[in-house]
């Protein structure tokens, strides 16, 4: 079964610092893999996405994504962080192939991300 | 990209009451997603909702539970039924972009509280 894992419940940075948050999935065959970011009493908005191609994925906002295969891995990035990043993160995979073949998402547990000034 | 809205966007309910949740985009889609997202939760999915067909329900959530209408493909409703305080989520629908590889898009959400 495919699965994505976000191994901190909190990353705590200071402005314009780089930040990482971290993500890990399992997946048979091919991985399609998302970040998302959720602001206070907001929906869900798409950050970016890997489904093929260059490791390095560029998104919204500034951020990016570093997707590694030998190690499962699809890091969230960003070079300086912004007090307004603040929010809470997830990573997700697309579940391609299973039983009901929906192409849903499965979502990791999240990310609370705190920038201070 | 959709534009999905969602009614009510917050409601707060006594146990043994049901409560309709709407959703509504802004284009034609086959396929629509509901989601629970408990307090302090990661998203969870309890069904898939095709138009004129019957919904898909995940493991875990009976159709008995959480009835859903697909009227047209624009629309969809979600009813949580006979709630208890563990029904206090937020409810999200969904939408994917064109293509099984492309992302979802997500309503605003219907923040539910039962007491």
């Amino acid at each position: 079964a495919q699965s994505v894992a976000q191994p901190e419940d909190q990353v705590n940075v200071a402005e314009g610092n780089p930040l990482t948050v971290k993500c890990t999935y399992s997946v048979s065959g091919n991985p399609y893999l998302f970040w998302y970011v959720q602001y206070p009493n907001r929906g869900l908005q798409f950050l970016l996405k890997y489904i093929t191609g260059d490791n390095l994925v560029k998104g919204s906002y500034g951020f990016e994504a570093e997707f590694n295969k030998s190690q499962t891995s699809f890091h969230l990035k960003k070079p300086s962080a912004l007090v307004s990043d603040s929010a809470l993160y997830f990573c997700a995979v697309r579940d391609i192939g299973g039983s009901s073949n929906t192409g849903k998402l499965i979502f990791g547990q999240g990310t609370t991300l705190q920038v201070k000034p | 990209s959709a534009v999905i809205s969602q009614k009510p966007s917050r409601d707060i309910c006594q146990r043994g009451t049901s409560l309709t949740i709407q959703c509504q985009v802004d284009s034609q889609v086959t396929m629509m997603f509901w989601y629970r997202q408990q307090p302090g939760q990661s998203l969870t999915l309890i069904a898939t909702a095709n138009q004129g067909s019957e919904a898909t329900y995940e493991s875990g959530f009976v159709i008995d539970k959480f009835p859903i209408s697909r009227p047209n493909l624009t629309f969809s409703t979600l009813t949580v039924s006979n709630m208890s305080p563990e029904d206090s989520s937020i409810y999200l629908c969904s939408v994917p972009d064109r293509g099984l590889y492309n992302e979802q898009f997500f309503g605003p959400g219907t923040r539910l509280t039962v007491l």
